[in-house]
């Protein structure tokens, strides 16, 4: 099973400034099967970033994803009010599929 | 567009079953598979496994096999989770999450069923 970490547990910033998030995997993701969700309070995960770089539909571009094998990132350009919420790194490339325990992402 | 229903809340006893529903418009029901993960409070969401309603084909987790059925109902485009001997540690919300029909990227999400076992 891939086993990933996330960096920090909580980060606490103010609307405008960036944020970088870090996922990192206990073994390499295969073909890059890493992709993010944004969680709000109540609703269901939602896509951000898939294939570790590439927006889902309607994602503004504020938001991008890096990074391959074993270290991935998410950053936040710029904070709006409406991206305070919990972050989760997935990978779906091995079975068992797995998530990282979270970021959440905190207003300052 | 992409539509994902599921059923309402449940409250059980520990050791009862619980079989939850999703109903699924806005796409060829048997051309996706259909994945269900949970979430139990305040953790990180976890994959159960899924099914192929095209050929009925199934996966699950190493961690609900054995007490986990995935089930659909072509007719109805609707997708069945049924998890028996629940115990506590099963109360969680629970998605079914259509994914992109290439690879398991799970795209759609449902709203989620709270399924809460206690006694």
């Amino acid at each position: 099973e891939i086993v990933l970490t996330q960096s920090p547990g909580t980060l606490s910033l103010s609307p405008g400034e960036r944020a970088t998030l870090s996922c990192r995997a206990s073994q390499s993701v295969s073909s890059t099967y890493l992709a993010w969700y944004q969680q709000k309070p109540g609703q269901a995960p939602r896509l951000l970033i898939y294939g570790a770089s590439t927006r889902a539909t309607g994602i503004p571009d504020r938001f991008s994803g890096s990074g391959s094998g074993t270290d991935f990132t998410l950053t936040v350009s710029r904070l709006e009010p409406e991206d305070f919420a919990v972050y989760y790194c997935h990978q779906y490339g091995n079975s068992p599929l797995t998530f990282g325990q979270g970021t959440k992402v905190e207003i300052k | 567009q992409v539509q994902l229903v599921q059923s309402g809340a449940e409250v059980k006893n520990p050791g009862a079953s619980v079989k939850v529903s999703c109903k699924a418009s806005g796409y060829t029901f048997t051309y996706y598979a259909m994945h269900w993960v949970r979430q139990a409070p305040g953790q990180r969401p976890e994959w159960m496994g899924w099914i192929n309603p095209g050929n009925h084909n199934t996966e699950y987790s190493q961690k609900v096999q054995g007490r986990v059925t995935f089930t659909t109902d072509t007719s109805a485009t609707t997708v069945y989770m049924e998890l028996s001997s629940l115990r506590s540690e099963d109360t969680a919300v629970y998605y079914c999450v259509r994914d992109s029909g290439r690879d398991w990227l799970l795209e759609h999400w449902g709203q989620g069923i709270l399924v809460t076992v206690s006694s």
